[in-house]
């Protein structure tokens, strides 16, 4: 059984492009949250998918968009990329079940914006 | 979601328990406890969770006061390997988990 996947591992773009990540969910799992996490900080919640809608979102500027897609899988997108978005981008899922709690993450990716 | 305080490192010997606190005294009655750990470069990694009963599973256990407002993570017989970057999270029926500072630990031989 594969966990969370994502691709690519590593990505280096100039200031100013445009990025997309890619997340496939551990298998029986139906919703998907994208967190940022700098260096030396704890991961930050950008938003979560869930049904192909964006269900939740945290502090974070409308560059950063999502999409999920009917196989449960999920992109990250981020506009106009600045310095400070390098960052690993990490994807999380998780089963809508009420009984099931665990969020299930993936290796990241780590984005390098020169 | 209530905000959690954990010390920010703490070291322990190889083959010994690792007990690592956290307060989360602003805690709220549905709000379940959460312990995950990341080892350098990786994704986080789901531990252990409770709401307020200790709870025990093959990875750790988890001690909650009586009151809530305060738990334990202890791994029995620490390696290695277990040295990471351990989150306490407060969280309610909302699907994010806002990560603190966690407790960095440091399993020495």
């Amino acid at each position: 059984d594969a966990g969370v996947t994502q691709s690519p591992t590593h990505l280096i773009k100039t200031r100013g492009q445009q990025v997309t990540l890619r997340c496939s969910p551990k298998s029986g799992h139906d919703t998907v949250s994208w967190y940022q996490q700098a260096l030396g900080q704890g991961p930050q919640f950008i938003f979560q998918y869930y049904e192909e809608e964006e269900r939740q979102r945290g502090n974070f500027p409308d560059r950063f968009s999502g999409h999920q897609f009917p196989n449960y899988s999920s992109e990250l997108n981020v506009n106009a990329l600045l310095l400070g978005d390098s960052a690993l981008y990490l994807c999380a899922s998780a089963s809508s079940d009420r009984g099931r709690h665990e969020q299930y993450f993936g290796p990241g990716t780590r984005l390098t914006v020169t | 979601d209530a905000k959690t305080t954990q010390p920010p490192s703490m070291d322990c010997a190889e083959g010994r328990a690792a007990n690592l606190p956290c307060n989360h005294s602003t805690i709220s009655g549905n709000e379940y406890v959460y312990w995950y750990r990341q080892i350098h470069s990786q994704g986080p990694q789901y531990i252990i969770h409770g709401l307020k009963n200790n709870e025990t599973n093959e990875m750790a256990s988890l001690i909650i006061t009586e009151d809530r407002k305060s738990s334990t993570l202890i791994l029995p017989h620490a390696t290695l390997r277990d040295t990471a970057v351990y989150y306490c999270i407060v969280k309610g029926n909302t699907g994010k988990l806002i990560f603190g500072q966690g407790t960095t630990l440091q399993v020495k031989p």
